[in-house]
């Protein structure tokens, strides 16, 4: 079965701008993690949905933000950019909310580059 | 808050064995796992141990616990250049859905 997609795959944007993200989890999964990776800070957790529902929150500001939709798949905002937020986003899906870790599979990433 | 460390960098000769080093400092950690990631790719989860085990063998990959001392190893043996790549030790305890990451070792397979 197809795995977890990321659109877009590369994304340039300018400080002060806003993006959105997307991920499609893989079929029947109901859960959506995203993360972001950078060289300095490493892999951080971002939030989780669950059946629409914000399940989970890591430390971030309010500029970035998500929402499911019913089909699952997950947007990730990130308003008033800054140079800083430039990483590789990563979105992981599963069945469950906080199943085993091999119940989770990561997408590619959309590689995002603030200017 | 909880912690994960790992060194940067690891390079071995390929046919030798990799091994790649972790420490946390959550104690009530129930989850210890092991992620690959290559480049231009995302993770992808190679194995994973309960907190209540020592050990666990997968084909090439061994990995140890140490719960005394907090420190988890990945061993790979006879290591190829396909293993190259960027490995992620992550933790989680019972209690929370939110896996702590370490920074992530670059092993390097040199012919």
């Amino acid at each position: 079965k197809a795995g977890v997609t990321q659109t877009p795959r590369y994304l340039i944007k300018t400080r002060g701008q806003q993006v959105t993200l997307s991920c499609s989890p893989i079929s029947g999964h109901r859960s959506v993690s995203w993360y972001q990776q950078t060289p300095g800070q490493g892999l951080q957790f971002l939030f989780e949905y669950f059946s629409e529902t914000q399940r989970n929150k890591g430390n971030f500001p309010g500029r970035f933000s998500g929402r499911q939709f019913s089909n699952s798949r997950s947007e990730m905002n990130v308003s008033t950019l800054e140079l800083g937020d430039s990483a590789l986003y990563l979105c992981a899906s599963s069945k469950t909310s906080g199943g085993a870790p091999n119940e989770q599979f990561f997408g590619p990433g959309t590689r995002l580059t603030v200017l | 808050g909880e912690d994960v460390e790992q060194s940067l960098f690891l390079s071995v000769r390929e046919g030798d064995s990799s091994v790649i080093n972790c420490t946390y400092t959550d104690s009530s950690s129930t989850y210890l796992y092991w992620y690959k990631q290559e480049p231009g790719a995302g993770l992808q989860l190679l194995t994973y141990i309960f907190s209540n085990m020592d050990m666990k063998q997968d084909q090439r990959l061994t990995v140890l616990l140490n719960k005394k001392d907090k420190h988890l190893s990945l061993r790979i043996a006879d290591t190829q250049t396909g293993d190259s790549a960027i490995y992620f030790c992550a933790e989680r305890s019972g209690g929370s859905y939110i896996p702590t990451f370490g920074r992530g070792t670059s092993l390097i397979v040199h012919p």
